[in-house]
């Protein structure tokens, strides 16, 4: 079955703990990007990537880091969370290089509590 | 200018009935208009999208309009049903490789039977 799959699902941390939440996708697909949604907010990009060792900003890029050593994955790193940051997180995928015309296939979400 | 407008926030509508949700946009290079639904617990998921070269696009109950002078575009569902009742994002982009999707605040919607 073609799908995203993020784990893990829930998350609670503390301020300052580094952590990491995997991001992968079996579609052999380019194009990768990390999402944050926050009530009344909407979907704000973090980070994308358009192929392996190949990742840009998105609009809300601080405090993330991320890395593409391999096709199928993306995590998404928080070397030092905090209250912020507490969110719904969204990895999205899609194929042919991210034309935005392409369908973005979302993953299932992680929800992150930073204490 | 890199701001998509959706309204409203929520809407309530009866099972039968349409609802409409709407989207303004400022940047006028946007030229890929997606609508995505998202049901509680899941990822958003692409439900229909429209290209300004054309005024409407229909997919069954599901129907853009477009309207490129007033920069506006907004998504109609016909005999709505309860099983419709999500959370509708619209977005924008520019048609390139590795641009990303602007989106909606979204609105939630509610489909009484």
């Amino acid at each position: 079955e073609a799908q995203v799959t993020q784990n893990p699902r829930y998350l609670i941390t503390v301020t300052g703990k580094k952590l990491t939440v995997t991001c992968s996708q079996n579609m052999n697909h380019e194009y990768m990007s990390w999402y944050r949604q926050d009530p009344g907010l909407g979907l704000r990009q973090i980070y994308y990537s358009m192929n392996v060792e190949v990742t840009d900003k998105g609009d809300v890029p601080e405090g993330y880091k991320v890395s593409r050593k391999e096709k199928r994955n993306f995590p998404l790193i928080l070397e030092s969370p905090s209250p912020n940051q507490t969110s719904l997180y969204f990895c999205a995928s899609s194929s042919t290089g991210g034309l935005a015309q392409e369908t973005q296939y979302f993953g299932p979400g992680t929800r992150l509590l930073v204490l | 200018q890199q701001q998509v407008k959706q309204s409203p926030q929520s809407l309530i509508v009866q099972k039968g009935g349409i609802s409409i949700i709407n989207c303004a946009y400022e940047n006028t290079a946007f030229d890929y208009f997606p609508w995505y639904q998202q049901f509680p617990g899941k990822g958003p998921a692409l439900l229909i999208a429209i290209r300004p070269d054309v005024s409407e696009k229909k997919e069954g109950r599901f129907t853009i309009s477009f309207n490129k002078s007033a920069k506006q575009f907004s998504l109609h569902i016909m005999d709505s049903q309860p099983g419709d009742s999500a959370t509708y994002f619209c977005a924008a982009t520019v048609n390139q490789a590795g641009t990303a999707l602007i989106f909606g605040k979204g609105t939630t919607l509610s489909v009484s039977s």
